[in-house]
């Protein structure tokens, strides 16, 4: 079975400063995607980054992007000039890209992000 | 900017008694989710539905949870008996393709809490 574990659960950063969180996991499936999503305090969730397992680029978008080492199973979020407003509850999320599966997400515990003035 | 909305935000119900989540996708979206997160716990899948029907379900979905779109805009996560182990934040997403390719817009969730 898949499993996604986040290590940290709880960081914290100054404003304008770099931030990374980290998210390992665990499957025999050789292709897959993976996703940070963001909750803020609002409890809404939304995507930050995808990436896709076959591709070997790190996903970028914008201040947010991706270390993807598929070998260790490792997907990690760096966050660049951090803002007050990336103050959220972080998830990292697996899905399977084989046929069978309709794409739901694994999720991991979370880790929770307070960026500080 | 479009959303998927809940209703209820917060829910106390006795334990035994049915309750309806209520959800409106995203209009033009075709794949439907209900996860849930107890306090403390991982966001869990329980359920994906696509053209009327269940496509997916977690263990976790059993003969207690129904889901249906009674009327092409709602989409509702029906547990007929409530137990305590029910309490959590039950989240509906939607998306416009399969969630592996798509992306999912999640709801701010309804918290369930059984007595």
């Amino acid at each position: 079975a898949q499993t996604v574990t986040q290590s940290q659960p709880e960081m914290s950063v100054q404003e304008a400063e770099t931030v990374t969180l980290s998210c390992t996991y665990d499957t025999s499936e050789n292709n897959y995607y993976l996703f940070w999503y963001k909750q803020p305090p609002s409890r809404q969730m939304i995507l930050v980054i995808r990436q896709e397992a076959y591709k070997q680029q790190n996903a970028t978008e914008n201040r947010f992007s991706v270390n993807f080492q598929k070998a260790a199973k490792s997907f990690s979020l760096k966050i660049s000039d951090s803002q007050l407003g990336d103050t959220a509850m972080y998830f990292c999320a697996f899905t399977s890209n084989y046929g069978g599966s309709q794409g739901n997400l694994i999720f991991g515990k979370g880790t929770k992000l307070s960026v500080k003035p | 900017e479009p959303e998927v909305t809940q209703t209820p935000s917060h829910q106390v119900t006795q334990m035994g008694q049915e309750v309806i989540l209520r959800c409106v996708p995203i209009s033009n979206h075709l794949y439907f989710y209900w996860y849930r997160q107890i306090l403390g716990q991982k966001v869990e899948f329980l359920v994906s539905f696509y053209n009327n029907e269940i496509s997916e379900k977690s263990e976790i979905f059993d003969d207690q949870f129904s889901v249906e779109r009674p009327d092409g805009s709602n989409f509702t996560l029906k547990i007929r008996s409530t137990k305590l182990e029910d309490s959590a934040m039950y989240f509906c997403a939607s998306s416009e393709r399969q969630g592996r390719s798509g992306e999912l817009f999640f709801g701010e969730g309804s918290r369930l809490t059984v007595l």
